[in-house]
């Protein structure tokens, strides 16, 4: 099974500047199709999970352009440029490029 | 709307069995990829199955032999059979769609607000 690691697991951010999660997968994520099914979660406390990026790098709708996803292979990487109050949660990564789908441990994200 | 609703949840022993489900609306239910996902309390997200829209079945390896995820198109409902229940399934169970679409997009698009299992004695 393919074990997913992010780096921080928290980070504390001072509002308008930058933040930036790691997750690194055990086997690379590209999918048979020739696609890597990397996403990116966020949740906020008390709510599901809500999706902000799929396919490594594609921002699902209503997900505002200040998050993007970059990557490939078995590194990828969640920026958001500005962070805002309403960042605050817990992002996780999660790989579905095989039929044993995994999620990264989870990085709490918090204003500083 | 896409609506995910699940119902179910309630406190049993260890060892119990248990059957959760998941109303559907606001999507052609049939023709998608669908996921159970739990949270144990304060805990991460963990996978713990999917059903494909052809009915292929896949089990996270802590679930596998006591849990059976299964679909009922014509009731536009997903369902998790959990037997044999251990305290360690105390979460809180989402169940979520896949993007799916024309190019079969995997990733978890949709979720519902879940329902709390609890094991205990």
């Amino acid at each position: 099974d393919i074990v997913m690691t992010q780096t921080p697991l928290s980070s504390a951010v001072t509002l308008g500047q930058p933040a930036s999660i790691s997750c690194r997968s055990s086997q690379s994520l590209v999918h048979s199709d020739g696609n890597t099914y990397l996403s990116w979660f966020q949740q906020r406390p008390g709510q599901p999970p809500r999706l902000l990026i799929y396919k490594i790098s594609n921002r699902f709708s209503g997900v505002p352009d200040r998050f993007s996803g970059s990557g490939a292979g078995t590194e990828f990487t969640l920026t958001i440029n500005r962070v805002e109050a309403e960042d605050v949660g817990v992002y996780y990564c999660m790989q579905t490029a095989r039929t044993f789908r995994s999620f990264g441990q989870g990085t709490k994200l918090e204003i500083k | 709307e896409v609506q995910l609703l699940e119902s179910g949840g309630d406190l049993v022993q260890p060892g119990e069995s248990l059957r959760l489900s998941c109303a559907a609306s606001g999507f052609t239910f049939s023709n998608y990829v669908m996921n159970w996902v739990r949270q144990a309390p304060g805990k991460g997200l963990e996978w713990v199955s999917t059903i494909s829209s052809a009915f292929h079945t896949y089990y996270a390896d802590s679930v596998k032999g006591r849990f059976t995820i299964s679909r009922d198109n014509s009731q536009n409902t997903l369902y998790l059979q959990m037997n044999s229940l251990r305290a360690e399934d105390t979460a809180l169970y989402f169940c979520a769609k896949d993007i799916g679409g024309p190019a079969g997009e995997l990733a978890p698009d949709y979720w519902g607000q879940g329902t709390l299992v609890t094991v205990s004695s």
